[in-house]
């Protein structure tokens, strides 16, 4: 089914560790964007790509990095993770970034840092 | 910088009941502005957009009005189900999409 596909859908790491979040979408959308969900905050956007080979940073960036080499691909790296980055992280596309047709979100991965 | 309030949750209401979720917002330029609809374990989904002043954007009975005045966005149902209990988020959008913190509806039989 086309859409946006993440994994894992859960992960639990202990502090200091890295891991990667997979996300891909097969929509042949040119913008893609990482959130975090926590309580109370709403989502927050961590990075942003407008196209292949092109990223910048959200709203909060620290601790995350982001590549995209491909249109489908956008992972997004937790270097060191740490307890504050416990999370439900969820990617999201869209044709354009003004996402007149609305954004497309992946299902969530929950993470679970200790 | 852009910005977006939402009323606080949870709003719980009984079948067939009115519903109303304020959202208001600040931005540059003119956004596109939607809600988003979140069931429990799944992530968001699109549920009506507007993308002008006057606007209406409409899915599943649910309704919003772009109204550029009051810079509002608000979100009504006439009659609500328990099916419809979920988290509702409202998203204005210029070059990227900023969200609310959600209002959480519950309702009951």
């Amino acid at each position: 089914n086309a859409g946006v596909t993440q994994t894992p859908k859960f992960q639990v790491l202990k502090t200091g560790q890295s891991m990667t979040l997979q996300c891909a979408q097969d929509m042949n959308h040119e913008y893609m964007s990482w959130y975090r969900q926590d309580p109370g905050m709403g989502l927050r956007l961590i990075h942003y790509s407008v196209g292949a080979g092109i990223t910048d940073q959200g709203e909060v960036p620290n601790g995350y990095n982001v590549s995209r080499s491909t249109t489908e691909d956008f992972p997004l790296r937790l270097l060191s993770a740490a307890p504050s980055q416990t999370s439900v992280y969820f990617c999201a596309s869209s044709y354009s970034g003004t996402g007149r047709y609305g954004y497309t979100f992946g299902s969530g991965t929950r993470l679970t840092v200790v | 910088g852009n910005s977006v309030t939402q009323m606080e949750g949870p709003v719980t209401l009984s079948e067939e009941a009115f519903l109303t979720i304020n959202c208001t917002y600040t931005a540059t330029g003119y956004p596109s502005l939607f809600w988003y609809v979140q069931y429990p374990g799944e992530g968001l989904q699109l549920l009506l957009k507007a993308t002008k002043a006057d606007d209406k954007g409409s899915n599943k009975g649910f309704e919003a009005t772009y109204r550029k005045e009051t810079t509002s966005f608000h979100l009504e149902k006439g009659s609500v189900q328990v099916s419809d209990s979920a988290v509702y988020f409202c998203a204005p959008n210029t070059d990227k999409l900023i969200f609310g913190t959600g209002t959480r509806l519950q309702v009951f039989p």
